[in-house]
């Protein structure tokens, strides 16, 4: 099962762009790259996957290079309500044995 | 919009307890997963299920047991509660492998305390 670094935290102002960068250097052929997003004393929420390329959604896109070692979540525009923690998931779809790791907490400042 | 519902969003237990976490999902989705959050640790995954009565183990394992006699509802159990099991508990489900953004729906979450 591949693995996932990213960053412990990172903090942000209101309006600019976040990138959150996994690595991810055992990615396996079939794999897929998820990410969620958790609020405090909530359950994660599905934000994005993709495969390869570039994926975008009406809240994010997912930016991923040839090479599938890393991807990178871009929040476009953050705002105070962005505040939360990024995990980034490795695995085939299906999710079975999927490791979320400790996660990203971003935190928005006005 | 899936629903993932969880029995208690807060239980206090005591030391040697028996302990039934519920989960109750209304998508009919064949997956289900019970995950364990501790701060820095991220989620780690206990058990999951793919099917009723079908169940497998997840990373961490020991102390617990689950249940799945109907799709629908999946439960994690303590058979005797201890303190280092103190967490908040977390379920989940998922529609059947290669639909279309697999993607899975978590519950509120159950934080339990066990003194």
């Amino acid at each position: 099962l591949a693995k996932t670094t990213q960053p412990i935290s990172m903090d942000s102002y209101e309006g600019q762009e976040v990138n959150i960068t996994c690595s991810h250097n055992n990615i396996a052929t079939n794999d897929y790259i998820t990410w969620y997003q958790q609020f405090p004393s909530q359950g994660p929420r599905f934000i994005i996957q993709g495969y390869k390329t570039k994926v975008t959604n009406e809240v994010a896109s997912l930016f991923i290079p040839a090479d599938r070692k890393s991807s990178t979540l871009s929040l476009p525009r953050v705002s105070l309500s962005d505040t939360a923690v990024y995990y980034c998931l490795v695995g085939l779809t299906g999710g079975f044995k999927t490791i979320f790791g400790a996660g990203t907490r971003l935190f928005v400042k006005a | 919009d899936v629903k993932v519902t969880q029995s208690s969003r807060y239980l206090v237990k005591r030391t040697g307890e028996k302990v039934f976490l519920e989960c109750v999902q209304d998508m009919d989705h064949e997956n289900m997963f019970w995950y364990r959050q501790d701060p820095g640790l991220g989620l780690r995954l206990i058990y999951f299920s793919y099917d009723v009565k079908m169940k497998e183990k997840g990373d961490i394992p020991e102390g617990y047991s689950v249940s799945r006699e109907k799709k629908e509802r999946f439960s994690l159990i303590l058979e005797s509660a201890s303190t280092n099991q103190t967490s908040m508990y977390l379920c989940a489900s998922m529609p059947p492998s290669g639909t279309a953004q697999d993607k899975q729906y978590f519950g509120p979450g159950t934080r339990l305390t066990v003194t």
